[in-house]
C-alpha cells in the first residue's frame, strides 16, 4: 500500500525566502510528526499532531517555523525567511493511533538547502 | 540531555548475528525502549520495542537487562541490506522521541 509521501523531495531556497513542505500521511493515520535531520545527526522532533490538533510544538526552533494539518490528513511545514542553518532533511512520519506512537512510518524526507 | 548511549559504528560479517548494544541507565520504570533504523537516503524504519521482557519479531530480537539499564538489538543473520544507522530510543515525554546519533552498522560480504 501507499506509504508516507513528501514533496518536494529537494528544495533549494535563497536566504530569506519562504518555503512550504508537504506531507501526505498514510490514509487513516491519526498521528503525524515532523522531524528535522541535520547532516550526520539523528532526526530531531519538531512537532506532533493528533488529527487536526497540534498537541506539541515544543521542538520548533523558532517562530519562523509553522506547521498545520487543517483537515487532519495532509500537513504542511512552513519556514519563513529561511536561514542557512535551516538546511536539513525534513522528515514526516505518521502512526495509526494515539496509543501506538512508537510505530511511526516515515516518509523519504525533503532535503532543504538554503543558499 | 542524552537518554541513550550507543557505539558510533560497528561491522558485522554477512550471515552472522549482529549485536547492537545500547545503554539507557536513566530509564524510568514506565519508559519503553524503541529501535529504529535508517538506510541511507531513506526515512527511519521501526524495528521493535520493549519494556522489560525480551521481544522478538520477524526483523529482530530485543534483549533488555533485568535492571533495564541496557539492551541489545540482535539481527540473527545479517544481510547486506541491513547496513544502516540503528537508533536506540527512549521516549522522552509524550510522543517526543530522542533519536541521538545511533550506531552505523556495516555488513561486510
Amino acid at each position: 500500500g501507499a506509504g508516507v509521501s513528501q514533496s518536494p523531495r529537494y528544495k533549494v531556497a535563497k536566504r530569506g525566502q519562504d518555503v512550504a513542505l508537504r506531507c501526505d500521511p498514510i490514509s487513516g493515520h491519526v498521528s503525524l510528526f515532523w522531524y528535522q535531520q541535520a547532516l550526520g545527526q539523528g532526526p530531531e522532533f519538531l512537532t506532533y499532531f493528533q488529527n487536526e490538533a497540534q498537541l506539541d510544538k515544543s521542538g520548533l526552533p523558532s517562530d519562523r517555523f509553522f506547521a498545520e494539518r487543517p483537515e487532519g490528513s495532509v500537513s504542511t511545514l512552513k519556514i519563513q525567511r529561511t536561514q542557512q542553518e535551516d538546511s536539513a532533511v525534513y522528515l514526516c512520519a505518521s502512526s495509526l493511533a494515539r496509543d501506538r506512537p512508537y510505530e511511526q512510518y516515515f516518509g523519504p524526507g525533503t532535503r532543504l538547502t538554503v543558499t | 540531555d542524552a537518554k541513550t548511549t550507543q557505539p558510533t559504528s560497528m561491522d558485522c560479517a554477512e550471515g552472522r548475528a549482529a549485536n547492537l548494544p545500547c545503554n539507557h541507565s536513566t530509564i524510568s520504570g514506565n519508559e519503553y525502549v524503541y529501535w529504529y533504523r535508517q538506510i541511507h537516503s531513506q526515512g527511519p524504519q521501526y524495528i521493535i520495542h520493549g519494556l522489560k521482557n525480551n521481544e522478538t519479531n520477524e526483523m529482530a530480537s530485543l534483549i533488555i537487562t533485568e535492571d533495564r539499564k541496557s539492551s541489545t538489538l540482535i539481527l540473527p543473520h545479517a544481510t547486506l541490506r541491513d547496513t544502516a544507522v540503528y537508533y536506540c530510543i527512549v521516549r522522552v515525554t509524550g510522543n517526543q522521541f530522542y533519536f541521538g546519533t545511533g550506531t552505523s552498522l556495516t555488513v561486510i560480504p
